[in-house]
């Protein structure tokens, strides 16, 4: 079985500044894993996701995340926060299946606040 | 594309009545989702759908029904409400990665 655990479940950062919004899993074996956000009243929207290859994975947005297998870890970053980037963001984790259906176990989320 | 809908987008219910939220895709995938998501827990799968025809328990089954209709719609039934199931669902579908609707707000009183 998989888990997703996030560190901090509220992160306040200045407009303009560093996104760092912390994400470690467990898997015994070989992890699909998602970032998604949230803005208020809305459903879950992919924002990026790592499968195989290059671990240095770009989203929309202008966010990124960086697959370390070493750590366990699956960090979401962005160099330069903006105003809508006010959301809640959830990882998640997922294996490959057989039968098509990959199944997601979610984090708990972070609630990002940018200040002006 | 419409991508996944939902219907409806609020409800609230006594306790004890019976109510049935609905799912709709439009992207051709075979597999579907039910989650709900409450403060501080993130999602929670209730019941998913590999294909039409199959359904399968989540994390969080009880008190919840499903029925895959055909390949584009998958429903979820609270056949009898309790003050617990005040959440707001989500559906997804997938073909690897999943999509999400803009999800049903229950209050139950």
């Amino acid at each position: 079985a998989q888990s997703v655990t996030q560190l901090g479940s509220h992160v306040s950062v200045s407009e303009g500044a560093l996104v760092l919004l912390r994400c470690n899993y467990s898997s015994s074996v070989p992890p699909y894993l998602f970032w998604y956000v949230q803005y208020p009243n809305q459903g879950l929207q992919l924002l990026l996701k790592y499968t195989t290859g290059a671990t240095l994975v770009k989203g929309i947005n202008g966010f990124e995340a960086e697959f370390k297998k070493s750590e366990t870890s699956f960090h979401l970053t962005k160099p330069s926060a903006h105003m809508s980037d006010a959301a809640e963001y959830f990882c998640a984790v997922s294996v490959e299946s057989n039968f098509g259906n990959e199944k997601l176990t979610f984090g708990t989320g972070t609630r990002l606040t940018i200040i002006p | 594309n419409a991508g996944v809908t939902q219907t409806p987008k609020f409800q609230v219910l006594k306790t004890g009545q019976s109510m049935t939220l609905q799912c709709a895709q439009d992207m051709n995938h075979n597999s579907m989702y039910w989650y709900r998501q409450d403060p501080g827990m993130g999602l929670r799968l209730i019941y998913y759908s590999a294909s039409e025809g199959t359904t399968d328990k989540g994390e969080v089954p009880n008190g919840y029904n499903v029925s895959r209709l055909n390949k584009r719609e998958f429903s979820l039934r609270l056949e009898s409400a309790a003050p617990s199931q005040t959440s707001v669902y989500f559906c997804a579908s997938s073909r690897r990665t999943q999509y999400f609707g803009p999800g049903t707000r229950l209050l139950v009183l």
